[in-house]
């Protein structure tokens, strides 16, 4: 059991470029989250899977934004357009069943949109 | 909608003494409640977790905590800090009651002094 991976670990972007991040959860956790974490802040939650499915996308995550799970397995996170308020930790968990009510989460994306 | 109030943005404490993280959320339906903890660099890790039963918890690490429902309150507590406890904790709830989807306060950063 290696842990929930991201990559990259730290992101530098220009202002309306598109950018892409990857996570793997821990092997067979069905249920994948992404949230969003601000200096100062608690980590919001944005988008979450269950294998291959999008159950919920938070009102935060603007049409910019997409994920992807593909074949249960890796997410991705697309951000198009970038802007400065996107600068963030971008966090990935996965759990291992519903109702586990332990989510695993990653080290995280530094984002810096410049 | 749930919210988290996490009361206290620093706590500075000296090692070996005893130490209290405030937690109080606001809910119109059942909530499970969990504190997380994040160090430098690292992805958060669940310290603990009330889903039912007694309302005394305990985690890893030495901490515990406690579901109070008439103050809706679930503050974090360990008889005796170390240095290494020095990290950022976040109290959060289940959002929809179970659907595993976290709202999390804004955290409270605990520093160990020597």
């Amino acid at each position: 059991d290696t842990g929930v991976s991201q990559n990259p670990r730290h992101k530098i972007t220009k202002r309306g470029q598109n950018v892409t991040f990857r996570c793997d959860p821990i092997s067979e956790h069905n249920r994948l989250y992404w949230y969003r974490q601000t200096l100062g802040q608690g980590p919001e939650f944005l988008t979450y899977f269950q294998n291959e499915a999008q159950l919920e996308k938070s009102r935060l995550l603007s049409d910019r934004f997409s994920a992807e799970r593909p074949k249960g397995s890796f997410s991705t996170l697309e951000i198009q357009r970038t802007e400065q308020g996107d600068s963030a930790m971008y966090l990935c968990a996965s759990s291992p069943w519903t109702d586990s009510y332990e989510q695993y989460f990653g080290p995280g994306t530094r984002l810096t949109v410049t | 909608a749930q919210s988290v109030t996490q009361l206290d943005s620093q706590v500075p404490v000296f090692e070996e003494a005893p130490v209290e993280l405030r937690c109080n959320y606001s809910s119109s339906v059942s909530v499970y409640l969990f504190w997380y903890v994040q160090y430098p660099n690292q992805g958060l890790q669940l310290l603990l977790k009330y889903l039912s039963g007694s309302t005394l918890v305990k985690g890893i690490n030495g901490f515990e905590a406690e579901f109070n429902k008439s103050q809706t309150s679930f503050h974090l507590r360990k008889p005796s800090v170390h240095i290494s406890d020095t990290a950022e904790y976040f109290c959060a709830v289940d959002a929809q009651g179970g659907s595993e989807k976290l709202v999390f306060g804004k955290g409270t950063k605990l520093t160990v002094n020597p």
